[in-house]
């Protein structure tokens, strides 16, 4: 089955400008999740969506925002670009844990590397 | 607050050597569950393996095994008869377990492993 896709896979953008980022879960998988990989701070974790609701949020600023649609796809968008906005940005799925003794593994996809100038 | 911590950044093996990677997580949750990923220069995070807290038993999958110790809050990872492809960044990761909801991962810094021919 197809696996998690993310587009585009390269961004450049100039400081000051905002993007869009897509992430399109593996079919069944209702759960997207976002992370930040950057050299110096290493993989953090954004925000996950399920349902369309925001379930968790990392510690980022409110200028990094999401949404999820009904068929699960997923966006994340990114105001005002800063040059530290440079980064790998990595899109998870999942499905949905019923209760805590069944947690399923993440599923990643290749990440969007947004590059600020 | 959830910690993982890979103390090794880099490792640099000859093929056919085994090589451990370490991992230390803290938490205060009893139920949790951890993760080993691998990340090949493509930039994907590949799937490894995913261990309940409540199962401590190791776990061989062809040349990797991985050892869970409570006790020492570890979970280490073994490549035996290294290879080439083998060569990545690995990361070690902690989530607690939560019901009806996916929980973000904490990663570790991950550990560069190069391979030799």
């Amino acid at each position: 089955k197809a696996g998690v896709t993310q587009t585009p896979r390269y961004l450049i953008k100039t400081r000051g400008q905002q993007v869009t980022l897509s992430c399109s879960p593996i079919s069944g998988h209702r759960s997207v999740s976002w992370y930040q990989q950057t050299p110096g701070q290493g993989l953090q974790f954004l925000f996950e969506y399920f349902s369309e609701t925001q379930r968790n949020k990392g510690n980022f600023p409110g200028r990094f925002s999401g949404r999820q649609f009904s068929n699960s796809r997923s966006e994340m968008n990114v105001s005002t670009l800063e040059l530290g906005d440079s980064a790998l940005y990595l899109c998870a799925s999942s499905l949905v844990p019923l209760n805590r003794d069944r947690v399923y593994g993440y599923t990643f996809g290749s990440g969007t590397r947004l590059t600020v100038v | 607050a959830q910690k993982v911590t890979q103390a090794q950044t880099e490792i640099s093996v000859v093929e056919k050597e085994d090589v451990t990677l370490d991992c230390v997580y803290e938490t205060r949750d009893t139920t949790y569950y951890l993760f080993w990923y691998k990340q090949p220069p493509s930039g994907e995070l590949v799937f490894l393996i995913r261990r309940n807290s409540f199962d401590e038993q190791n776990e061989i999958s062809g040349r990797y095994s991985w050892n869970f110790q409570k006790s020492t809050s570890s979970f280490n990872f073994t490549i035996t008869a290294s290879q080439v492809v083998d060569s990545a960044v690995y990361f070690c990761a902690l989530s607690e377990a939560k019901s009806g909801a996916n929980s973000k991962l904490t990663f570790g810094k991950g550990i560069t492993l190069s391979v030799r021919p």
